[in-house]
């Protein structure tokens, strides 16, 4: 399978622990992307990644969120000192600078915070 | 700022039967225009896009789309709709020069047997 790939699928933790999702893009991509979607809304961009760099970041995005893309391939989001409130399904998705512009998604990892 | 609106929370369609989907679009210069749909607890597919050209764009599972640029609108349409057509259908648009989507609230579609 050559498309976006995400994981855990499906993450359970309690208010106040930390978690980490991983994304891997479509290999030839070099722009990634992390959304969130929460019940009954569309997806809500949170940042951008071009190859390494981290060139757009939401409002969205607290101090307590945390992105990474080391070698510009595989992306990495965390939320620390999780909050009932960060309960949504994290979206990521890939494309080619340079292409007109649909965005490839991955399946999501869904959060639900107890 | 560029925007889309879905004005329809949901759309009923009885099998057989033609579908349109609205989205009206608010943007600064030329829209780049998507529509994409999501089945439950799965990501988002691409259905269609628009960018330039014909009004009347055709994408996957025999969707289409009509850009009308004085209506400011971007409907999804389909001539004969399937059971299997039920999911939820969003309408985007290109934020800007990064590539990053806006996307709509969503319409859910349900047809019926």
């Amino acid at each position: 399978d050559t498309g976006v790939s995400q994981d855990p699928r499906h993450k359970i933790t309690k208010r106040g622990q930390n978690v980490t999702f991983r994304c891997d893009p479509i290999s030839e991509h070099n722009r990634l992307y992390w959304y969130r979607q929460t019940l009954g809304q569309g997806p809500e961009f949170l940042t951008y990644f071009q190859n390494e760099a981290q060139l757009e970041k939401s409002r969205l995005l607290s101090d307590r969120f945390s992105a990474e893309r080391p070698k510009g391939s595989f992306s990495t989001l965390e939320i620390q000192r999780t909050e009932q409130g960060d309960s949504a399904m994290y979206l990521c998705a890939s494309s080619f600078q340079g292409s007109t512009g649909e965005l490839f998604f991955g399946e999501g990892s869904r959060l639900t915070v107890l | 700022a560029q925007s889309v609106a879905q004005p329809e929370d949901q759309v009923n369609v009885a099998e057989g039967n033609p579908l349109t989907v609205k989205c009206t679009y608010s943007v600064s210069g030329n829209p780049y225009l998507f529509w994409y749909v999501q089945y439950p607890n799965r990501g988002l597919q691409f259905l269609l896009k628009y960018i330039t050209g014909d009004n009347l764009v055709k994408g996957s599972y025999g969707f289409e789309a009509e850009f009308n640029k004085s209506q400011t609108s971007f409907h999804l349409k389909k001539p004969s709709a399937l059971v299997s057509d039920s999911a939820l259908y969003f309408c985007a648009v290109r934020g800007g020069s990064q590539g990053n989507l806006i996307f709509g609230k969503g319409t859910k579609l349900s047809v019926k047997p």
